[in-house]
């Protein structure tokens, strides 16, 4: 079974960085996208962007000059971070786990982040 | 990018109705189309990828079909348990998208 766990703090100023991880048990192995995915209360899905294994990564457009992942396959832990949010960043942040053109199979629960002053 | 329209956004049914919620690609996405259901407070859970393949534990009352740009949903006979959140994602390229969504309501 696998399991991902999201971590990181809740609240973060305006203009800050957005910092979390991903840390997953059970089957951190090759050959796998780690996805980053959000939802702002009551809103739909957005994908931010994945990670593949060999670190090779894919930002969504709409955010890709302010994402950077990154992956620690000692820890079996890949992170997110997010550059000058504002209030629009606010969202449940889930990881995810896809495989090639197959769709996400394992998430993790979610972790609310607040964007306030 | 490839955008996701679902349709309704909303529904209102009974226990034992079938429900059909379609979903339309702006672009050919061949068979790369999954279901997700979403309860308040939980992740997504897949029901059904690559068009009509149920996902391990999915009760055989979610049905999909389609194929290229227009996708559907139906729920054979509602159960309790499936007033929830639906959405479709296409899986062709990236980025991936979402539909909006639609909500299953209890009538």
């Amino acid at each position: 079974q696998v399991l991902l766990q999201e971590s990181g703090p809740g609240l973060v100023k305006p203009s800050e960085t957005l910092s979390l991880i991903c840390t997953v048990s059970g089957g951190f192995t090759n050959n796998y996208h780690w996805n980053w995915i959000r939802q702002p209360a009551g809103g739909g899905l957005e994908w931010i962007g994945h990670i593949y294994t060999s670190g090779t990564t894919y930002y969504n457009p709409s955010l890709r000059s302010r994402i950077t992942m990154s992956l620690d396959t000692a820890k079996n832990q890949f992170s997110l971070k997010l550059s000058s949010v504002t209030a629009a960043d606010t969202a449940v942040y889930y990881c995810a786990r896809d495989y090639y053109n197959f769709p996400f199979d394992y998430w993790g629960q979610g972790t609310l982040v607040t964007v306030s002053a | 990018d490839i955008q996701m329209t679902q349709s309704p956004s909303s529904l209102s049914a009974s226990v034992g109705d079938r429900v059909t919620i379609t979903c339309r690609a702006s672009d050919n996405i061949k068979t790369y189309l999954s279901w997700y259901q979403q309860k308040p407070g939980t992740a997504p859970n897949l029901l059904i990828y690559s068009v009509s393949t149920l996902q391990s534990g999915v009760p055989s009352r979610f049905i999909g079909s389609g194929s290229g740009t227009d996708f559907t949903l139906t729920i054979s006979s509602l159960q309790p348990e499936d007033f929830a959140t639906y959405y479709c994602q296409h899986s062709y390229n990236t980025p991936r998208t979402f539909g909006q969504g639609t909500k299953v309501e209890i009538k």
